[in-house]
């Protein structure tokens, strides 16, 4: 078995900061993912990645950045954060790149801007 | 691109009945896989179960079961016997395959269920 772990899990900013989650998984998974949930809303991709130091970028990947320096962990970067944003980011991993594969999910980061 | 539409927002049910949630997609590929997920009232995403496009059986987890009507391009998640811990909000989701040969998932905005004792 495996985890995901995500930090912070609560993160309050002001508007206009730019704000970094951490994504760290012990699976030794290749792909990993970045979803944006607003509240009582279905997963929306930002980003994701196939391997180490790949980027690949979802539908909603504007005002965000992403780093994967390691295998084991990939990083999301909120640009310039917006007043009155409210979200729960998750992070996802899989193995390879098997489509019959399912996600493992963090707990998430939620995220609220002053 | 790829679409899933799950059209029920909300369902409450009696516990120890049975439930099914509908889920809808829309995909070019001949090939392609259907997940359910589970999220908690914690925010816990866990994966229930999958259904193979090129498998006529529907897949069975424990009291979790799919309808897979390939025809009809849809895939109802049936749970048997509720439990008062299976209230959660539901995602149907599908693998989509990218030119490059690698893959991201589709999900549908999910269906939230309650059961009541």
């Amino acid at each position: 078995g495996g985890i995901i772990t995500q930090t912070p899990k609560f993160l309050i900013g002001q508007e206009g900061q730019k704000l970094t989650l951490k994504c760290q998984q012990n699976f030794n998974h290749d792909t990993m993912y970045w979803y944006r949930q607003d509240s009582g809303k279905g997963l929306r991709l930002i980003y994701y990645s196939i391997t180490e130091n790949d980027l690949q970028k979802g539908d909603l990947s504007e005002g965000y950045d992403a780093s994967r320096e390691k295998k084991s962990s990939f990083s999301l970067t909120v640009t310039s954060a917006q007043k009155n944003e409210m979200a729960v980011f998750l992070c996802a991993s899989t193995t390879g790149t098997a489509p019959y594969a399912e996600q493992f999910f963090g707990p998430g980061t939620r995220l609220t801007v002053l | 691109a790829q679409k899933v539409t799950q059209t029920q927002t909300s369902i409450s049910v009696m516990e120890k009945t049975t439930v099914t949630m509908d889920c809808v997609y829309e995909t070019q590929d001949s090939s392609y896989f259907l997940f359910w997920y589970k999220q908690t009232a914690s925010g816990e995403i866990v994966f229930l179960i999958r259904q193979d496009s090129y498998k006529k059986e529907n897949a069975t987890v424990g009291h979790y079961s799919l309808n897979f009507q390939k025809p009809k391009s849809s895939i109802g998640l049936i749970i048997t016997a509720t439990q008062i811990e299976d209230s959660a909000v539901y995602f149907c989701a599908m693998r989509e395959r990218y030119n490059t040969g690698n893959y991201k998932y589709v999900f549908g905005a999910g269906t939230r269920l309650k059961v009541i004792a």
